[in-house]
């Protein structure tokens, strides 16, 4: 099983709109957990990090549910600039392990 | 967020020479560098892990004789791919981090390479 399990899209959604992705970890054991943003042909830029209680920063909504090891990213309100590919990210000791990204495009 | 310089980010060379990745910690000590490769829409692949000081872990299916990896000081990690041939033609980039600072890891800006 992957370590971290990702749904790969593509999500293509107008403007204004609110789009979530989920993503889920293998490993009980693991122990931060990030959301990167990646451009194409860029390199991944952290988005949030993500802790159990949620978090948010400012449009993005981060929740992270141990129990069932499952990790989500919300985005409201999208802009064309939120284009990209989604990394979910889970460290486990001097370990990061990636998802395989979600893509979102935002239409006009 | 702390800074990571990759340098070249973009180079083309010939079948056969080598290649040297430069990957700088620029305002902390990195106890940890990543070095990955990317393929055109596909995830980051994890090809080796190294710590300061240490011969670098390779991933299984990772030559270590092909990619050779130095990690001398905690500011500066180097790949160099040996007798590079066309399939090695990928984006590399590295990631690092220091367990004196937050757990995430900071990316270089990749390296783009060409081999013809």
């Amino acid at each position: 099983r992957k370590e971290v399990e990702q749904d790969p899209g593509p999500f293509n959604v107008p403007e204004g709109a609110t789009v979530a992705f989920n993503c889920t970890y293998s490993n009980s054991a693991s122990q931060s957990f990030f959301w990167y943003r990646q451009d194409c042909r860029k390199e991944p830029k952290l988005l949030m990090s993500v802790y159990s209680s949620g978090n948010e920063d400012g449009r993005f909504t981060a929740q992270l549910n141990r129990a069932s090891q499952y990790i989500s990213l919300l985005i409201r309100d999208s802009k064309l600039s939120d284009s990209a590919t989604y990394l979910c990210v889970v460290n486990r000791g001097n370990q990061f392990y990636f998802g395989t990204g979600t893509s979102l495009t935002v239409i006009p | 967020g702390a800074v990571v310089s990759q340098h070249p980010s973009r180079v083309i060379c010939k079948s056969g020479t080598s290649v040297k990745i430069e990957c700088r910690s620029l305002d902390f000590q990195a106890t940890t560098m990543f070095w990955y490769r990317q393929f055109p829409k596909q995830s980051l692949m994890l090809m080796a892990t190294s710590n300061e000081g240490s011969k670098a872990t390779y991933e299984q299916g990772v030559e270590k004789d092909k990619f050779l990896i130095n990690h001398a000081s905690l500011t500066l990690s180097t790949l160099t791919v040996t007798s590079a041939h066309p399939e090695d033609s990928s984006f590399y980039i590295c990631s690092a981090r220091s367990w004196g600072r937050n757990t995430e890891a900071f990316f270089g800006q990749g390296t783009r390479l060409t081999v013809v």
